[in-house]
């Protein structure tokens, strides 16, 4: 079956900790996006790529890295850096980059600080 | 202000309703537009995508957008349990990426 996995579903982390999220889609897909969704907040982007070995800031980048050695992967690390990290956190890719380009979402990781 | 609003609900309604879903949107270039429909503690999953003015059917769901007023809709026909859920909108530009709405929890009751 084709789609994007997201593992764990639940993750949790103490503060000072990073922690590592992984995204794998087998659809594919050349752009992947991570967004991070707060009640009241919506969607919001954190980071996506177009191609492999490439990567944009989106909205709220601060306290996240990701890397893209893979077409298929895309893993997102949440950094101590990240002042509020206690969220649900979506993947999604699409064919290309573009709003023209139906978004597919991956289940999610939510992760909690304690 | 946010470039796509939607009012948060939450909105409850009885079986059978027909549902009114809206967003209202600033940019005017923006030429795509998607609703999005998203179960609890899951991803969201597309509806529907169109990118003209008017209306779009798909079973029970219509989607109809007016961009003299930047304004879109998602109504729901006969409406049922199994629809409650938190709806977003999202709109963009060709060749850019989509501003979500913060979407709107829907609850119709039995």
């Amino acid at each position: 079956d084709g789609g994007i996995t997201q593992s764990p579903k639940y993750l949790f982390r103490k503060e000072g900790q990073n922690v590592t999220l992984s995204c794998e889609q087998n659809l594919n897909h050349d752009a992947m996006y991570w967004y991070r969704q707060d009640p009241g907040q919506g969607l919001r982007l954190i980071y996506y790529s177009q191609i492999v070995n490439d990567f944009q800031k989106g909205d709220i980048a601060e306290g996240y890295s990701v890397s893209r050695e893979k077409k298929e992967s895309f893993p997102l690390t949440v950094t101590s850096a990240q002042k509020n990290p206690t969220a649900f956190y979506l993947c999604a890719s699409s064919i290309g980059e573009g709003s023209t380009d139906t978004q597919y979402f991956g289940p999610g990781t939510r992760l909690t600080v304690l | 202000q946010k470039e796509v609003e939607q009012d948060p609900g939450p909105l409850s309604v009885p079986e059978g309703a027909i549902v009114s879903l809206n967003c209202t949107y600033s940019n005017s270039a923006f030429q795509y537009f998607m609703w999005y429909r998203q179960y609890s503690r899951k991803g969201p999953e597309l509806l529907m995508y169109t990118y003209s003015s008017g209306n779009k059917e798909d079973g029970r769901f219509t989607a109809q957008v007016d961009k003299s007023s930047k304004y879109i809709s998602l109504f729901i026909r006969d409406s049922q349990p199994s629809d409650s859920a938190t709806y977003l909108c999202a709109t963009g530009i060709s060749g850019s990426r989509l501003t979500f709405g913060e979407g709107t929890q829907l609850t119709v009751n039995p």
